[in-house]
């Protein structure tokens, strides 16, 4: 199956603005999805399909998307934005849903 | 409000079978795919299935084909994993999701999940 590669980390000073980013064949015909995950907890859909946040994100989150790899931006960071940052999206030739890696944002 | 909530998880020996279940509540659950989503200790998220909203059309992740069986029972709100064979390495803790769209058009479920479960924890013995 095709595989998605994340940074390991990143860091951001606060109120700063940070790009994470994800690369993999997959996203030539599939847009990202990301997730946040805060220790101990399930985790927590930013953003999907070309650039839409669910119910309750702040706008300061968006994605976008260009060839193989895919970009969430946080514009403005805050404190309680520091979370692992996970993407994913579809393999379609295999039919099954693939994740990458996992970032960590640290805020400073 | 909508929820999903998971059960079954605990301690298994290895080759052993478990069955996790997943119950729904809060939004029309037969017109949404759903996921089994798991996460090994201190590693990164881990596609395990999905199951289309009528249950007609699975899929599943390398790591658990042939072995793990999703099924969803409409009438009762809920989506199972059945789990078969299992070994150390699928100590995890495993979520139920629920695709973010409703999908009628192959293949049937979206790969975005904006409604998770707190999830149960699964641990293969040896």
């Amino acid at each position: 199956s095709s595989e998605l590669t994340q940074g390991p980390a990143v860091s951001v000073g606060l109120g700063q603005t940070v790009r994470i980013t994800c690369q993999g064949d997959s996203l030539r015909n599939s847009y990202a999805s990301w997730y946040q995950q805060k220790p101990g907890q399930a985790p927590l859909l930013v953003i999907y399909g070309k650039n839409n946040r669910p119910s309750g994100i702040p706008d300061r989150f968006s994605g976008s998307s260009s060839g193989n790899t895919a970009s969430l931006t946080i514009t403005g960071a805050q404190a309680e934005d520091e979370a692992d940052y996970y993407c994913n999206s579809r393999d379609r030739r295999a039919n099954q849903v693939v994740f990458g890696g996992g970032t960590k944002l640290t805020v400073l | 409000q909508v929820q999903l909530v998971e059960s079954g998880g605990g301690v298994v020996q290895s080759g052993r079978s478990l069955r996790l279940s997943c119950a729904a509540s809060g939004f029309t659950f037969s017109s949404y795919g759903m996921h089994w989503v798991r996460q090994a200790p201190g590693k990164g998220l881990e596609w395990v299935a999905a199951v289309s909203y009528d249950g007609s059309n699975k899929y599943y992740g390398d790591s658990v084909k042939g072995r793990f069986t999703i099924s969803r029972d409409n009438s009762k709100n809920t989506v199972y994993l059945h789990m078969n064979r299992l070994r150390a390495e699928d100590t995890a803790v495993y979520y139920c999701a629920k695709d973010v769209e409703a999908v009628t058009i192959p293949p049937y479920y979206y790969y975005a999940m904006d409604v998770w479960g707190p999830g149960t924890t699964v641990t293969v013995s040896s």
